[in-house]
């Protein structure tokens, strides 16, 4: 049974930080590993897709690599900002259409 | 292009009633897939549906059922509801056709059950 893991649980940083949450997977057969972010009460919004054959993707300040051997992935936030102030989740896709798996979560306070 | 719409956007019921929550899919997606996030177990997938035939299924009792509309429009029904059925449930959509497609989701419906 696929589990996600992500550490740390909880992160406040100083604005202008940049910043690396990890998650984690136990079982390395995955299709697609994407990083969401939910805005509190609020749906996910997708940030990052990368693909099984890929190792990283880039979108503006942030950037996600993919270790499928290893089963980890990490998102990289530069420059962070207080917008950036939200729930980062990650999920895995390991069989079947749309069916994520997904990871604890990430809550991220970042301070003017 | 509209984004992935839930109705409605809170709900309240009591023990042993039933509830029919709505999804309508950003236009031209064909796979609706819901979730349910509890603080104490997150987010854990529910059932996916695809050209109106369910595709996908997750670990729920058989209270929790689903179906397609032909305009992909989704509702998820829970009967004899229990407590621990409160929850913000999500509706993703996506064309349906790969699996390396983005996943929209909806802002959500929270139920909350008395």
């Amino acid at each position: 049974k696929q589990e996600v893991t992500q550490i740390p649980a909880a992160l406040s940083v100083p604005e202008g930080e940049n910043l690396v949450l990890n998650c984690s997977f136990t079982d390395s057969a995955i299709y697609n590993l994407q990083w969401f972010r939910q805005d509190p009460g609020k749906g996910l919004t997708s940030l990052l897709l990368i693909q099984s054959s890929q190792r990283e993707q880039t979108s503006g300040r942030l950037n996600a690599s993919l270790d499928k051997s290893s089963g980890r992935s990490t998102l990289y936030i530069a420059a962070s900002q207080p917008g950036d102030s939200a729930t980062y989740l990650c999920a895995v896709i390991t069989g079947g259409f749309q069916k994520l798996v997904f990871g604890t979560g990430t809550r991220l306070l970042v301070s003017p | 292009k509209a984004g992935v719409t839930q109705t409605p956007r809170y709900l309240i019921k009591t023990r042993g009633q039933q509830v029919t929550l709505s999804c309508s899919p950003i236009s031209g997606h064909r796979s609706v897939s819901w979730y349910q996030q509890t603080p104490g177990q997150g987010l854990q997938f529910l059932f996916e549906y695809f050209s109106e035939t369910q595709r996908n299924k997750g670990n729920f009792p058989g209270r929790f059922s689903g179906r397609q509309f032909s305009n992909s429009r989704s509702e998820m029904n829970v009967s004899t509801l229990e407590l621990g059925d409160s929850a913000l449930y999500l509706c993703a959509s996506s064309p349906g056709t790969a699996y390396n497609e983005k996943l929209f989701f909806g802002s959500g419906t929270q139920l909350s059950v008395l």
